[in-house]
């Protein structure tokens, strides 16, 4: 079975200052890993994936994750917040990219001014 | 292209009754899956169907139960509601492949049981 740990629910920065939202996993097997995004009284947005090749990964809005393999984590980083990053953050595992996602309890980015 | 949608956005429900939700796939998509969102929780996996076949559940009782028509789109019944159903119930579709194509989700019903 798998199982994903988000080490913050809520995870309070200024703007313009960096941000790592921690995720740890657990599987005997291969995985698939997502981040995904959720604003407020909204679905959930796909903001990056890894599924094989280079171990980081990086969305068209200046998020980027890396996976690591030793220590089963795929956090997520950005080195500039805006107000608009303000979100809840999922990050997710499934043994492939159609099927069963298994969803961590989120983090609650709060950028503030 | 239209993307995933939902119905309804809201509703209230007493304890013991039934309700059904709708989603209906992004267009060439052949495969729906529901997720149940408790407050402050992530999403937890009900179940999938795949060509209207299910493909797949989670570790929810039988009262939960869905349907997938030839069009794809897709209904989530829950028979006997009880207090603990209230939350945010999330349907993400994708295809055409079988289980190797990324999911988009809809914007949810939210459902609250008193």
């Amino acid at each position: 079975a798998q199982s994903v740990t988000q080490l913050d629910s809520q995870v309070p920065v200024f703007e313009e200052a960096p941000v790592e939202l921690r995720c740890n996993y657990s599987s005997s097997v291969s995985v698939y890993l997502f981040w995904y995004v959720q604003y407020p009284n909204q679905g959930l947005q796909l903001l990056l994936k890894y599924l094989s090749g280079s171990t980081l990964v990086e969305s068209i809005n200046g998020f980027e994750a890396e996976f690591n393999k030793s220590q089963t984590s795929f956090h997520l980083r950005k080195p500039s917040v805006h107000i608009s990053d303000t979100a809840e953050y999922f990050c997710a595992v499934s043994l492939n990219q159609g099927g069963k996602l298994i969803f961590g309890q989120g983090t609650e980015l709060s950028v503030k001014p | 292209e239209t993307g995933v949608t939902q119905s309804p956005t809201h509703l209230i429900k007493t304890r013991g009754q039934q309700v059904t939700l709708r989603c209906s796939s992004q267009s060439g998509h052949n495969t729906v899956s529901w997720y149940q969102q408790a407050l402050g929780q992530g999403p937890q996996f009900i179940f999938q169907y795949y060509r209207e076949e299910e493909n797949g559940r989670g570790n929810f009782p039988p009262r939960f139960s869905g349907l997938q028509f030839p069009n794809y789109s897709s209904e989530l019944n829950v028979n006997a509601l009880e207090l603990d159903d209230s939350a945010l119930y999330l349907c993400a579709s994708s295809g055409p492949g079988q289980g190797n194509d990324e999911q988009y989700f809809g914007p949810g019903t939210r459902l609250t049981v008193t």
